[in-house]
């Protein structure tokens, strides 16, 4: 089982429609997650992080967090071809200090 | 502007030569990592180091060196013993307090031949 899982995707939603994903992590004892995005050959920027379970919002954005289901989301309101990357999740395990680690990703497609 | 250097931007070398990937802050931040990215993939870490010289093996460590002389860098040596070493490397920084998340520069996109 891999420590951070995403659906690869792509996944594709209309221009002003809202983009949900999805990740999973294996570690129980994970208490730090973020959501970054990376575009076509460039490097990750930190989008959001999230440490305490319910819902934090940033502008369009929006991190879920459930520790019981061991899950994190990402919500995109509004959506723009802009907003067209891939969205790497990425935990800091429990036991493991301040690795990250990243699942491999879903790419997103917002057609106008 | 505070930020993460790495360069070159583009680095190709010919197979069982070793080459060095070169990162350089001036965040003032005590931890700093290499990762590695290829395609389908995400990010995998090779080598962290979250004080001035020590630094610690990551997931695939094998066939890298690296080196923390001082707190703004952090080179990577790609060596002839990487077997696949063709790959887009990235190197980050963070504060290490254990829950912050980490800065990205652009990356070197490496390919070996």
């Amino acid at each position: 089982q891999k420590e951070v899982e995403q659906n690869s995707g792509p996944l594709s939603v209309p221009e002003g429609a809202i983009a949900s994903l999805n990740c999973t992590y294996s570690d129980r004892g994970s208490q730090s997650f973020f959501w970054y995005r990376q575009y076509s050959g460039k490097s990750p920027e930190l989008i959001m992080s999230i440490y305490s379970n319910g819902d934090k919002e940033d502008g369009r954005f929006t991190a879920q967090l459930n520790k019981a289901s061991q899950y994190v989301s990402l919500l995109i309101r509004d959506s723009q071809p802009s907003d067209s990357a891939t969205y790497l999740c990425a935990v800091i395990p429990g036991v493991r200090g301040n690795k990250l680690v990243f699942g491999a990703g879903t790419i997103l497609r917002v057609k106008s | 502007d505070g930020g993460i250097t790495q360069s070159p931007k583009y680095l190709f070398r010919k197979e069982g030569q070793n080459v060095t990937l070169s990162c350089e802050q001036n965040l003032n931040h005590d931890a700093m990592y290499w990762y590695r990215q290829d395609p389908g993939q995400g990010l995998r870490l090779i080598y962290y180091s979250q004080i001035v010289n020590d630094f610690q093996k990551g997931d695939i460590a094998e066939g890298y060196s690296v080196s923390r002389e001082k707190k703004e860098s952090f080179p990577l040596t790609v060596t002839s013993a990487q077997k696949n070493p063709t790959a887009f490397y990235l190197c980050a920084s963070s504060i290490g307090s254990g829950k912050a998340p980490l800065h990205f520069g652009n990356g070197t996109r490496l390919t070996v031949t």
